[in-house]
């Protein structure tokens, strides 16, 4: 069964600080992995795409990494600011199937001052 | 461009009732996706479009559910008659070239009592 898991469920740090979240996946086959960030009452916008052969992507203070072999990804945020509390979301295409897209349920990030 | 427009931005009708939601994708994408989004389940692909012929509609959870898409900047998604667990943020995606970078909408609450 296609399933991604993120963890931690929630996060809260501290204003500067740094984190990663992370994502595993069964999908597959694998097309690609993209991470999302939602604000509160607010859609999904799209922080990076990365393919099959895309170890690492940056977006200014966002780093996602991929490792398709153990089927697992990481956002990593780098001097975290208040504006980057949100849900991160780990979304994976598979290449066949009915279902082009599975969702993780994301990670509540909450960074106070 | 105005970005992908939901209407209404919030619904609440009452149990039994027909309620209709609204989208109009980014001129120019020729792909439209609806999705459904509540604590306990994350966000969950209901049905998604392509040049306006509706590609996979697995996730669509009942036939009380139907969605239309008669042109290229207008889709609807129908539910009749609507039930207390359809409560939900309902947000309406679009994209160029699916399935890569999804530009979503405000979304749409909706409160059925």
């Amino acid at each position: 069964k296609n399933q991604v898991e993120q963890s931690p469920q929630s996060l809260i740090i501290l204003e500067g600080k740094n984190c990663t979240l992370q994502c595993n996946y069964t999908v597959s086959p694998f097309s690609n992995l993209r991470w999302y960030k939602q604000d509160t009452g607010r859609g999904p916008v799209s922080l990076t795409i990365m393919t099959f052969s895309e170890n690492t992507k940056s977006n200014g203070r966002y780093t996602a990494t991929l490792d398709a072999d153990t089927k697992q990804s990481s956002l990593h945020i780098t001097a975290s600011q208040l504006s980057d509390s949100a849900s991160y979301i780990c979304v994976v295409s598979a290449k066949t199937g009915n279902t082009p897209l599975v969702f993780g349920k994301g990670t509540r990030l909450s960074v106070i001052a | 461009d105005a970005g992908v427009i939901q209407s209404p931005r919030h619904e609440v009708t009452e149990m039994g009732q027909e309620v209709t939601l609204r989208c109009k994708p980014i001129s120019g994408h020729n792909s439209l996706f609806w999705y459904r989004q509540t604590m306990m389940r994350g966000l969950e692909l209901l049905i998604y479009f392509n040049n306006n012929v509706p590609i996979d509609d697995s996730g669509m959870p009942e036939d009380r559910f139907s969605a239309k898409m008669p042109n290229a900047s207008f889709s609807t998604l129908k539910i009749q008659p609507s039930e207390p667990r359809d409560s939900a943020v309902y947000f309406c995606a679009s994209t160029h070239r699916e399935p890569y970078e999804q530009y979503f909408g405000p979304g749409t609450r909706l409160t059925v009592t």
